[in-house]
């Protein structure tokens, strides 16, 4: 009975061609979150919705963009893949409130050639 | 800005010991902590939240405590079993007026139970 689901879960994707992640929940949440995990390190939080509200870090580069067109499907859109891209990119949900549990996905792991 | 820490970075223990994994934070303005674990090339299963009003929960053979004022939680895993090999990763919530606005995490203890 997964949650949060990630689609696919594993691409492959040329230098420079535009790639999507998508995420879907069915758990009603009202936030969606975006990570970056790259290889033996912290997971990166690169953006989230609350709502339809956008809210991006300070400190994610351009390439990287977001779109949720319902409560239920958030999608994660590089424009222009680069080698340094490659990461296992996790999709997160919560009800927003202040004491909230994180439920994950299983990741969609990217890799650029 | 948020940091956190987990030391030690990688263990490994003989089959049914008992351990602990620690995880320090430099900001105690937190709304919650949580312990997450990691299967190699998986997503994230969380294991225990615990509120920062909160000073311990347990779950099964796991529990956590938080020291809020001294930024530090500790993971205890009783009588290890191989299956619990895996990466265990501390993240904290970040604090602002909506409370939703993500975790900071630590890089994980990589651990690794021998049977």
């Amino acid at each position: 009975d997964a949650m949060v689901i990630q689609n696919p879960r594993y691409q492959v994707t040329q230098f420079g061609k535009p790639v999507t992640l998508s995420c879907s929940q069915t758990l009603n949440h009202n936030v969606m979150y975006w990570y970056q995990q790259k290889s033996s390190q912290a997971p990166k939080l690169l953006f989230h919705y609350y709502d339809k509200d956008f809210n991006n870090e300070a400190d994610t580069p351009d390439n990287f963009q977001s779109r949720r067109p319902n409560t239920s499907f958030c999608f994660l859109d590089i424009r222009s893949p680069g080698l340094g891209d490659a990461a296992m990119y996790l999709c997160a949900t919560s009800t927003g409130t202040a004491n909230t549990e994180a439920f994950f996905g299983q990741g969609t792991r990217l890799t650029v050639v | 800005k948020q940091e956190v820490t987990q030391i030690p970075a990688a263990l490994s223990v003989p089959e049914g010991e008992n351990l602990v994994l620690n995880c320090s934070f430099t900001d105690s303005a937190i709304y919650n902590l949580q312990w997450f674990r990691q299967d190699p090339g998986k997503g994230l299963t969380s294991l225990l939240l615990i509120q920062s009003s909160q000073r311990e929960q347990t779950s099964g053979r796991l529990n956590a405590s938080l020291d809020k004022s001294s930024g530090r939680s500790t993971l205890y895993i009783a009588a290890s079993q191989p299956g619990d090999s895996a990466t265990y990763l501390c993240a904290v919530s970040r604090r602002s007026g909506g409370g939703a606005d993500g975790l900071t995490f630590g890089k994980g203890t990589h651990l690794i139970i021998q049977p």
